[in-house]
């Protein structure tokens, strides 16, 4: 069955980075992209980009333009997303979810979610 | 950016009876060339990631119980729940997949039991 495991909470102070892993299992991987999708406490779903695991191809939400950056590591099936510069409004849970490469849109399968805190 | 609107913001409804839930878009979502709606459903129960309930407007994912359908077309879509159960307490978030990204996501619909 697919599997998409994310790492751990993470707590960072104003102006630093944290890097969220995705590692995904049950199917082949690079027959996906991987979206990323979080949520600040209490409220609702923010999309916030797309990696195609077939050729790296990305597209962010321009929002996040110059502090994201999503990669993938196609030897582990793994799916990342890097977040920069952070914010206090980005404390959030962070979820991957799988999207078909073929029909682009629906989310079928998501991680666990993981929960990022930016406290000084 | 397609904007996403949902209503209402949330309802209570009494077990074994009907939920309807809206949600409409800023600009159609229907594909003229395959005649289809670019809209998906979720479901998020509290403490839990999303669950896709729904796609192409009105396909079930496998697996999600016949007492969920979609419905609607163009600009204006609706989730129903034609006999609420205990466990359907949740959030539903509409979500279009049009044209190119962002897919953007409907504010969400909170459902209690009444």
């Amino acid at each position: 069955q697919v599997q998409l495991v994310q790492s751990g909470a993470e707590v960072k102070k104003p102006g630093a980075s944290v890097k969220v892993s995705c590692k995904a299992s049950g199917y082949t991987f690079t027959s996906y992209g991987i979206s990323w999708v979080r949520q600040a406490p209490g409220q609702g779903l923010e999309w916030m980009g797309w990696i195609s695991a077939y050729n790296g191809n990305t597209n962010y939400a321009q929002k996040l333009q110059g502090r994201v950056t999503m990669t993938t590591d196609t030897s582990t099936s793994t799916a990342y997303m890097e977040l920069r510069s952070l914010r206090s409004d980005d404390t959030a849970v962070y979820y991957c979810a799988r999207e078909s490469i073929a029909v682009a849109g629906p989310l079928h399968d998501w991680g666990q979610g993981t929960l990022v805190t930016v406290s000084s | 950016d397609i904007v996403m609107t949902q209503s209402p913001d949330s309802l209570a409804v009494s077990l074994g009876e009907r939920a309807t839930i809206n949600c409409k878009s800023s600009q159609s979502v229907l594909y003229s060339s395959n005649n289809k709606n670019y809209l998906a459903w979720y479901q998020q129960k509290p403490g839990q990631p999303p669950k896709l309930l729904i796609y192409w407007a009105s396909t079930r994912e496998s697996g999600v119980p016949d007492r969920f359908s979609g419905s609607g077309s163009g600009t204006d879509f609706t989730l129903t729940i034609s006999s609420l159960q205990a466990e359907d307490v949740a959030v539903y978030y509409c979500q279009q997949y049009y044209s190119t990204r962002p897919f953007t996501f409907g504010p969400g619909t909170k459902v209690d039991i009444k």
